[in-house]
Protein backbone atom coordinates (compact mmCIF):
# COMPACT_ATOMS: atom_id res chain seq x y z
CA UNK A 1 0.00 0.00 0.00
CA UNK A 2 1.25 3.40 -0.91
CA UNK A 3 2.70 5.58 2.04
CA UNK A 4 2.30 9.21 2.43
CA UNK A 5 4.18 11.28 5.28
CA UNK A 6 3.50 15.20 5.70
CA UNK A 7 5.94 16.87 7.54
CA UNK A 8 7.13 20.47 8.27
CA UNK A 9 3.99 22.22 9.52
CA UNK A 10 4.14 24.19 13.14
CA UNK A 11 3.27 27.48 14.57
CA UNK A 12 4.34 30.57 12.20
CA UNK A 13 3.15 34.57 12.69
CA UNK A 14 1.61 36.03 10.15
CA UNK A 15 3.67 36.61 6.89
CA UNK A 16 6.07 34.47 7.91
CA UNK A 17 6.91 31.47 5.65
CA UNK A 18 6.95 27.79 6.19
CA UNK A 19 7.73 24.53 3.61
CA UNK A 20 6.25 21.26 3.77
CA UNK A 21 7.67 17.97 2.69
CA UNK A 22 5.41 15.21 1.68
CA UNK A 23 7.59 11.62 1.58
CA UNK A 24 6.04 9.04 -0.96
CA UNK A 25 6.85 5.42 -0.19
CA UNK A 26 5.44 1.94 -2.26
CA UNK A 27 4.71 3.61 -5.68
CA UNK A 28 6.46 4.88 -8.58
CA UNK A 29 6.21 8.55 -7.57
CA UNK A 30 7.31 10.26 -10.86
CA UNK A 31 4.21 8.45 -12.54
CA UNK A 32 1.84 10.58 -10.61
CA UNK A 33 0.26 13.56 -10.05
CA UNK A 34 0.64 14.97 -6.22
CA UNK A 35 -1.92 17.69 -4.53
CA UNK A 36 -2.41 19.28 -1.66
CA UNK A 37 -5.50 19.53 -0.06
CA UNK A 38 -5.63 21.63 3.55
CA UNK A 39 -8.52 21.28 6.00
CA UNK A 40 -9.26 24.00 8.85
CA UNK A 41 -10.13 23.56 12.14
CA UNK A 42 -13.42 21.84 12.01
CA UNK A 43 -14.05 22.88 8.00
CA UNK A 44 -14.15 20.72 4.89
CA UNK A 45 -11.51 20.09 2.51
CA UNK A 46 -10.22 22.63 -0.20
CA UNK A 47 -7.74 21.88 -2.71
CA UNK A 48 -4.61 24.17 -2.54
CA UNK A 49 -2.37 22.58 -5.42
CA UNK A 50 -1.11 20.05 -8.15
CA UNK A 51 1.83 19.60 -10.11
CA UNK A 52 2.24 17.01 -12.81
CA UNK A 53 4.92 13.72 -12.28
CA UNK A 54 7.53 15.49 -14.43
CA UNK A 55 6.88 18.38 -12.03
CA UNK A 56 6.56 20.52 -15.11
CA UNK A 57 3.34 21.70 -14.38
CA UNK A 58 1.53 22.96 -11.90
CA UNK A 59 -1.78 24.86 -10.83
CA UNK A 60 -3.10 26.63 -7.95
CA UNK A 61 -6.33 27.64 -5.98
CA UNK A 62 -6.62 31.41 -6.40
CA UNK A 63 -6.70 31.77 -2.40
CA UNK A 64 -2.70 30.62 -2.57
CA UNK A 65 -1.84 31.91 -5.71
CA UNK A 66 0.95 34.16 -6.06
CA UNK A 67 2.26 32.95 -2.36
CA UNK A 68 2.31 29.40 -2.04
CA UNK A 69 4.62 27.18 -4.93
CA UNK A 70 4.24 23.29 -4.95
CA UNK A 71 7.75 21.46 -6.23
CA UNK A 72 8.54 17.77 -6.40
CA UNK A 73 12.18 16.19 -6.05
CA UNK A 74 11.33 13.06 -8.20
CA UNK A 75 14.87 11.75 -7.47
CA UNK A 76 13.94 11.86 -3.25
CA UNK A 77 10.10 10.62 -4.19
CA UNK A 78 9.59 13.76 -2.08
CA UNK A 79 6.99 16.77 -2.47
CA UNK A 80 7.01 20.06 -1.38
CA UNK A 81 4.80 23.48 -0.82
CA UNK A 82 6.52 26.40 0.05
CA UNK A 83 3.78 28.82 1.70
CA UNK A 84 5.27 32.94 1.68
CA UNK A 85 2.96 35.31 3.58
CA UNK A 86 1.44 32.79 5.66
CA UNK A 87 -2.40 34.94 6.90
CA UNK A 88 -4.38 33.73 9.69
CA UNK A 89 -6.68 31.46 7.22
CA UNK A 90 -3.88 29.99 5.95
CA UNK A 91 -4.33 27.65 9.28
CA UNK A 92 -5.41 24.28 8.55
CA UNK A 93 -3.82 20.66 8.62
CA UNK A 94 -2.19 20.26 5.20
CA UNK A 95 -2.44 16.89 3.06
CA UNK A 96 -0.80 15.82 0.75
CA UNK A 97 -2.67 13.30 -1.67
CA UNK A 98 -1.85 11.09 -4.74
CA UNK A 99 -3.52 11.48 -8.24
CA UNK A 100 -4.95 7.83 -9.09
CA UNK A 101 -4.29 7.22 -12.46
CA UNK A 102 -0.74 7.73 -14.30
CA UNK A 103 0.20 10.74 -15.13
CA UNK A 104 -3.38 12.54 -15.49
CA UNK A 105 -4.02 15.85 -13.59
CA UNK A 106 -7.69 15.94 -13.53
CA UNK A 107 -8.37 13.17 -11.39
CA UNK A 108 -9.62 11.76 -8.13
CA UNK A 109 -6.86 11.32 -5.49
CA UNK A 110 -6.39 7.50 -3.93
CA UNK A 111 -3.69 7.80 -1.18
CA UNK A 112 -3.14 10.43 1.18
CA UNK A 113 -1.22 11.28 4.11
CA UNK A 114 -2.10 11.80 7.60
CA UNK A 115 -1.50 15.70 7.04
CA UNK A 116 0.62 18.13 9.07
CA UNK A 117 -0.95 21.06 11.40
CA UNK A 118 -0.15 24.88 10.50
CA UNK A 119 -1.13 27.42 12.90
CA UNK A 120 -0.64 31.34 11.49
CA UNK A 121 -1.08 33.31 14.81
CA UNK A 122 0.61 36.50 16.45
CA UNK B 1 -15.34 27.49 -10.51
CA UNK B 2 -17.71 24.70 -9.92
CA UNK B 3 -19.63 24.82 -6.97
CA UNK B 4 -20.45 21.54 -5.58
CA UNK B 5 -23.64 21.66 -3.14
CA UNK B 6 -24.25 18.71 -0.79
CA UNK B 7 -27.81 17.71 0.87
CA UNK B 8 -28.22 17.53 3.38
CA UNK B 9 -25.66 18.96 5.58
CA UNK B 10 -26.28 16.02 8.49
CA UNK B 11 -28.20 12.93 7.97
CA UNK B 12 -29.17 10.54 11.47
CA UNK B 13 -29.90 6.99 9.76
CA UNK B 14 -30.80 3.76 11.83
CA UNK B 15 -28.37 0.29 11.58
CA UNK B 16 -29.40 -1.55 8.65
CA UNK B 17 -31.04 1.52 7.01
CA UNK B 18 -30.00 3.23 3.53
CA UNK B 19 -28.56 6.42 3.35
CA UNK B 20 -28.75 8.66 1.01
CA UNK B 21 -26.01 11.83 0.21
CA UNK B 22 -26.59 14.42 -3.18
CA UNK B 23 -24.13 16.27 -4.89
CA UNK B 24 -25.01 18.95 -7.12
CA UNK B 25 -22.87 20.72 -9.52
CA UNK B 26 -22.84 24.41 -10.66
CA UNK B 27 -22.12 23.08 -14.48
CA UNK B 28 -21.74 19.47 -16.12
CA UNK B 29 -18.76 17.54 -15.14
CA UNK B 30 -19.40 15.01 -18.07
CA UNK B 31 -16.76 15.12 -20.66
CA UNK B 32 -18.41 14.07 -23.91
CA UNK B 33 -15.43 12.45 -25.34
CA UNK B 34 -14.78 10.09 -23.10
CA UNK B 35 -18.42 10.13 -21.81
CA UNK B 36 -16.47 10.29 -18.01
CA UNK B 37 -18.49 12.14 -14.95
CA UNK B 38 -15.21 13.72 -13.29
CA UNK B 39 -17.26 13.40 -9.75
CA UNK B 40 -15.86 11.00 -6.41
CA UNK B 41 -16.39 10.66 -3.21
CA UNK B 42 -14.76 10.57 -0.14
CA UNK B 43 -15.51 9.49 3.81
CA UNK B 44 -13.82 10.93 6.52
CA UNK B 45 -13.79 9.54 9.47
CA UNK B 46 -12.81 11.91 13.00
CA UNK B 47 -8.65 12.01 13.04
CA UNK B 48 -8.09 10.88 9.69
CA UNK B 49 -7.45 11.50 6.14
CA UNK B 50 -10.16 11.44 3.87
CA UNK B 51 -10.82 7.80 1.86
CA UNK B 52 -11.73 7.42 -1.93
CA UNK B 53 -14.91 5.38 -2.34
CA UNK B 54 -16.31 6.12 -5.61
CA UNK B 55 -14.78 7.86 -8.79
CA UNK B 56 -15.97 8.41 -12.38
CA UNK B 57 -19.52 8.89 -10.54
CA UNK B 58 -20.32 5.45 -9.79
CA UNK B 59 -16.65 2.96 -9.54
CA UNK B 60 -15.93 1.58 -6.30
CA UNK B 61 -12.72 2.12 -5.35
CA UNK B 62 -11.08 -1.27 -4.93
CA UNK B 63 -11.65 -2.09 -1.09
CA UNK B 64 -15.11 -0.77 -0.74
CA UNK B 65 -17.61 -2.42 0.58
CA UNK B 66 -20.58 -3.00 -1.83
CA UNK B 67 -23.01 -1.20 0.40
CA UNK B 68 -21.66 1.82 -1.10
CA UNK B 69 -22.70 3.37 -4.54
CA UNK B 70 -22.58 6.20 -6.49
CA UNK B 71 -24.68 6.99 -9.01
CA UNK B 72 -25.67 10.44 -11.46
CA UNK B 73 -24.68 12.13 -13.94
CA UNK B 74 -24.23 15.46 -15.87
CA UNK B 75 -24.91 18.07 -12.59
CA UNK B 76 -26.63 15.75 -10.00
CA UNK B 77 -25.25 12.86 -8.28
CA UNK B 78 -25.31 10.21 -5.12
CA UNK B 79 -24.43 7.98 -2.59
CA UNK B 80 -26.31 5.61 -1.78
CA UNK B 81 -24.93 3.27 1.63
CA UNK B 82 -27.40 0.47 0.99
CA UNK B 83 -27.35 -1.23 5.13
CA UNK B 84 -25.89 1.34 7.14
CA UNK B 85 -23.08 -0.13 9.40
CA UNK B 86 -21.60 1.12 12.59
CA UNK B 87 -18.71 2.31 11.39
CA UNK B 88 -19.79 4.01 8.38
CA UNK B 89 -20.47 6.80 10.63
CA UNK B 90 -18.28 9.65 9.09
CA UNK B 91 -18.46 12.98 6.78
CA UNK B 92 -18.87 12.03 3.37
CA UNK B 93 -17.48 14.74 0.44
CA UNK B 94 -18.27 14.81 -3.32
CA UNK B 95 -15.44 16.29 -5.39
CA UNK B 96 -14.99 17.23 -8.96
CA UNK B 97 -12.14 16.77 -11.26
CA UNK B 98 -13.31 18.25 -14.31
CA UNK B 99 -12.38 21.70 -14.27
CA UNK B 100 -9.65 22.79 -16.76
CA UNK B 101 -6.95 24.13 -16.19
CA UNK B 102 -7.13 21.13 -13.58
CA UNK B 103 -8.71 23.43 -9.62
CA UNK B 104 -10.91 20.28 -8.34
CA UNK B 105 -13.62 21.35 -5.53
CA UNK B 106 -15.27 19.71 -2.95
CA UNK B 107 -18.78 19.98 -1.62
CA UNK B 108 -19.17 21.56 2.03
CA UNK B 109 -19.80 17.40 3.65
CA UNK B 110 -22.50 15.50 4.82
CA UNK B 111 -22.41 13.91 8.51
CA UNK B 112 -24.08 10.88 8.52
CA UNK B 113 -24.54 9.59 12.20
CA UNK B 114 -26.71 7.05 14.13
CA UNK B 115 -30.23 7.29 14.43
Amino acid sequence: EELLLESGGGLVQPGESLRLSCAASRFTFSNYAMNWVRQAPGKGLEWVSVISGSGDRTFYADSVKGRFTISRDNSKNTLYLQMNSLRAEDTAVYYCAKGRELELLRISFDYWGHGTLVTVSS
Amino acid sequence: DIVMTQSPDSLAVSLGERATINCKSSQSVLYSPNNKNYLAWYQQKPGQPPKLLIYWASTRESGVPDRFSGSGSGTDFTLTISSLQAEDVAVYYCQQYYSNPPKCTFGQGTKLEIK
